[in-house]
Formats: C-alpha cells, structure tokens, sequence
C-alpha cells in the first residue's frame, strides 16, 4: 500500500528545544515537501526537494532546516521552535507530473 | 506568481441541497488545479483535477469542477449534499514549470439534517 508516514503524530514541546519530524514514503518518488496548516491560511510550503540531497525553500522557510539523504525520508528541524510554529504539519509527495500531491496523516505540533 | 482565493471560509448546506464551492485564482501560465478534501483529524485527499484536458473534470464522491478561463475560476459542485460531505475542502493551483502547489485558504462545509 503506497504510504506516507510520519513521527509523531502529536507532540508538545517546549520554546527552544529542538526537534525532529520524520517524514519516510515508499512509493520511490523523487519529490517531497513539507507544509504546515494554519487556519484561514490553508496550507503553506515550507521545504520541497526533487530528489537526494536537493532541497529548495518553499513560501515559509524560516525557523526550519530539511535534509534528505536517503529518497524514502525527508525530515523536517527544528531547531529552536517557538509559540508561533505551533501548527499541523503535512508531508508529501509529488505522485504525477502536474504536482499532484500525496499527503502524509499530519503531525500536530504544540510549542509552549 | 500562482495564488488561490477561496471565498467564504465557512459553508453550510441542507443535506440534499446543491453545493458550491467557490475557487479563483491568479496565475501568469497556464495552471493546473486541484480540489482536496479534508475530512476532521485526517490527511488531505485528491477530490479531483483539471489538467488542461476537459473543462468539466468530474471527481470522487459526485463531486466534480468546471474550469472557466475567462473568469480565472474552477468552483466545486455536487448536485446534493451528504452528511458525509462535511469536511474542509482546498482549492490549489501549480502550473507545468513550477515545483510548487499553492492552496487557498480552505472551506469547512457543513451539511445540516
């Protein structure tokens, strides 16, 4: 079963304790990306990558790293968060050639 | 520059009515659009897209969207509602060069009994 998966799924932290969401797919797509869903402002991009260690900043970028060293996984840093990265985040992966999207469960992040 | 309005941020419908969700959106090259649904404590789900074939593309779940070129528009339709129809819905726009999809602000569609 074609699959995005993410960890955790819900997590609670604190300003300035850096953190890690794990984002793996096992379609073997080249492209990945991460948004983050904020009421009344849909989604926004926040890193995409086309493939092994190729990242590219998204309309969002700032107070987030991404790596991707492998093609199954593309993590999304924080390294210092803070009250306002208080979001629900999206993986995906780009499915087809008009950059349809193939979404991951979310992750719902709460920084206090 | 590629950008999605989605007008009206709430929507309410008598289960059996039509629905109508509005979508315009700006974009220098021709675009491709999609409508997602969202359904409460899930991911988002590929309701249907418009990929410069037909205008009128038809989805899952009944649904289906027409694309007007000359009102920069690609509302969502479905003839009569369904309790099961309650979600978020998002509109979104890419084109062929770009690596980006841009979403609107999203509308939550409740359907009353």
């Amino acid at each position: 079963e074609a699959q995005v998966t993410q960890n955790p799924r819900y997590l609670i932290t604190v300003t300035g304790k850096k953190l890690t969401v794990t984002c793996s797919q096992n379609m073997n797509h080249e492209y990945m990306s991460w948004y983050r869903q904020d009421p009344g402002l849909g989604l926004r991009q926040i890193y995409y990558s086309m493939n092994v260690e190729v990242t590219d900043k998204g309309d969002v970028p700032e107070g987030y790293k991404v790596s991707r060293k492998e093609k199954r996984n593309f993590p999304l840093i924080l390294e210092s968060p803070s009250p306002n990265q208080t979001s629900l985040y999206f993986c995906a992966t780009r499915t087809g050639a008009y950059n349809e999207q193939f979404f991951g469960p979310g992750t719902r992040l709460t920084v206090l | 520059a590629q950008s999605v309005t989605q007008l009206g941020s709430h929507v309410s419908v008598s289960e059996g009515a039509l629905v109508l969700l509005r979508c315009n959106y700006s974009s220098s090259v021709p675009p491709y659009l999609f409508w997602y649904v969202q359904y409460p404590n899930q991911g988002l789900q590929l309701l249907l897209k418009y990929t410069s074939a037909a205008t009128l593309v038809k989805g899952i779940n009944g649904f289906e969207a027409e694309f007007k070129k000359s009102e920069t528009s690609f509302h969502l339709t479905k003839p009569s509602a369904h309790m099961s129809d309650a979600a978020e819905y998002f509109c979104a726009v890419s084109h062929n060069a770009g690596n980006m999809l841009t979403f609107g602000g999203g509308t939550r569609l409740m359907v009353k009994p």
